[in-house]
């Protein structure tokens, strides 16, 4: 099974920081790579999937890259809305995993 | 609007059954794969199983297989998961989901989810 890691676990940060989090996969992964949000009492929301591809609707403050075991995601200026808990899920093959989670508190 | 509402959780005894349900609307259901998620109390996200349209591929994490069956009625726009043998560790939050129009593997659209609760 691949192994999702993210990094930080908790991040703290002010409104208009720039945020970055980290999702490492066990092995290679291509670009096969999603990124959701999940804030408390609600269901995930697609944010990114392709490691880089903005799902529709989703802000342009909210950006992914990488390939292979290396991803990130991006929050150019933190708003209010943006504090919540960020999951990564690879889809290269069976069975789908997702990483650990981010949680992205208030400073 | 795509919606996706689970039903059928409630408090089970270990070793007892429960069968969630998931009623699709806002989309054509029998043209997509479908999931089910879950998310044990204050713990991250686990993806369970899936099922593609006309049911004749389905797929399960190790922890579920031989306990679990997926299943769908493209006539009735519903996804299903019968679960058997349930244990304290399934205990958890289940989502049902849809994914992308072209298979490729990301979960587009979610349900609100539905508490299940093996205790004795």
């Amino acid at each position: 099974d691949i192994q999702m890691t993210q990094s930080p676990s908790t991040l703290s940060a002010s409104v208009g920081d720039r945020v970055t989090i980290t999702c490492r996969a066990s092995q290679s992964i291509s670009s096969w790579l999603a990124w959701y949000q999940q804030r408390p009492g609600k269901a995930p929301k697609l944010l990114i999937y392709k490691a880089s591809s903005l799902e529709s609707g989703v802000p342009s403050r909210f950006s992914g890259s990488g390939s292979g075991t290396e991803f990130t995601l991006t929050i150019s200026s933190l708003q209010p809305d943006d504090f919540a808990t960020y999951y990564c899920q690879h889809y290269n093959s069976y069975p789908l995993t997702f990483g650990g989670g981010t949680k992205v508190e208030i400073k | 609007e795509v919606q996706l509402v689970e039903s059928g959780g409630g408090l089970v005894q270990p070793g007892g059954s429960l069968r969630l349900s998931c009623a699709a609307s806002g989309f054509t259901f029998s043209s997509y794969w479908m999931n089910w998620v879950r998310q044990a109390p204050g713990k991250g996200l686990e993806w369970v199983a899936n099922i593609n349209q006309d049911g004749s591929q389905k797929h399960y994490v190790d922890s579920v297989k031989g306990r679990f069956t997926i299943s769908r009625d493209n006539a009735k726009n519903s996804l299903y998961l019968q679960m058997n043998r349930l244990r304290a560790e399934d205990t958890a939050l289940y989502y049902c989901a849809s994914i992308d129009s072209d298979n490729t593997g990301y979960l587009d659209f979610w349900g609100q989810g539905i508490l299940v609760t093996v205790s004795s």
